[in-house]
């Protein structure tokens, strides 16, 4: 069984510019979470999307955004990138309910030059 | 104060050691799960627990819902443990899975 994609492995972009990170879950997953890791604040949770809809959602600035497709794929973007943007994003898939271990991707890191 | 708090940040041990590191939390939880992530990134789930005890291997949780504390012990250490250990509680939302609140981690180094 495939495990969970993240595209692109590295991405360097600089301030103000958006970007746009992609998460592919194991087959049979509804439920994708997405978390920001920071060697200052750790890890940290942006949201989470089950069924094509936004379930659960942390406290991050509304530049941060996502959508999920019918077959459960995920993307997460980011507006008007800044410095402190900078960072590991992780996306793991479940089942999507209470009980279920969530399996994560090897992540995304983000550089802002 | 953070609703997860882990103990120690930092572990250097000896092969052939025995490791415990500790996790607290101070908010009402579905789950508690136990993390591994090597340098590079990847996040490998260890446990995932609801009470009482797992083994796995050479790796066994425990959690104490009572007093909101869970322990991560590794029994013979080897330096392939060598990695950050990740305690994260995950807070229900009325029956659907919840989201992760997560501990700043464990660094652990088994030297050989």
């Amino acid at each position: 069984k495939a495990g969970v994609t993240q595209t692109p492995r590295y991405l360097i972009k600089t301030r103000g510019q958006q970007v746009t990170l992609s998460c592919s879950p194991i087959s049979g997953h509804r439920s994708v979470s997405w978390y920001q890791q920071t060697p200052g604040q750790g890890l940290q949770f942006l949201f989470e999307y089950f069924s094509e809809t936004q379930r659960n959602k942390g406290n991050f600035p509304g530049r941060f955004s996502g959508r999920q497709f019918s077959n459960s794929r995920s993307e997460m973007n980011v507006s008007t990138l800044e410095l402190g943007d900078s960072a590991l994003y992780l996306c793991a898939s479940s089942l999507g309910v209470v009980g279920q271990p969530q399996h994560f991707g090897d992540g995304t890191r983000l550089s802002i030059l | 104060k953070n609703e997860v708090e882990q103990s120690p940040q930092n572990l250097t041990a000896q092969e052939g050691e025995f490791i415990t590191i500790n996790c607290s939390y101070s908010v009402g939880i579905s789950a508690l799960h136990w993390l591994q992530q090597h340098p590079g990134g990847g996040i490998v789930s260890l446990f995932m627990l609801s009470s009482g005890k797992k083994k796995h291997g050479r790796l066994i949780a425990t959690i104490n819902i009572q007093e909101k504390h869970s322990s991560l012990h590794i029994t013979a250490s080897h330096p392939r443990d060598s990695a950050v250990y990740i305690c994260a509680v995950e807070v229900n939302y009325g029956g659907s899975q919840g989201n992760l609140i997560f501990g700043k981690g464990t660094k652990l180094s088994v030297k050989p």
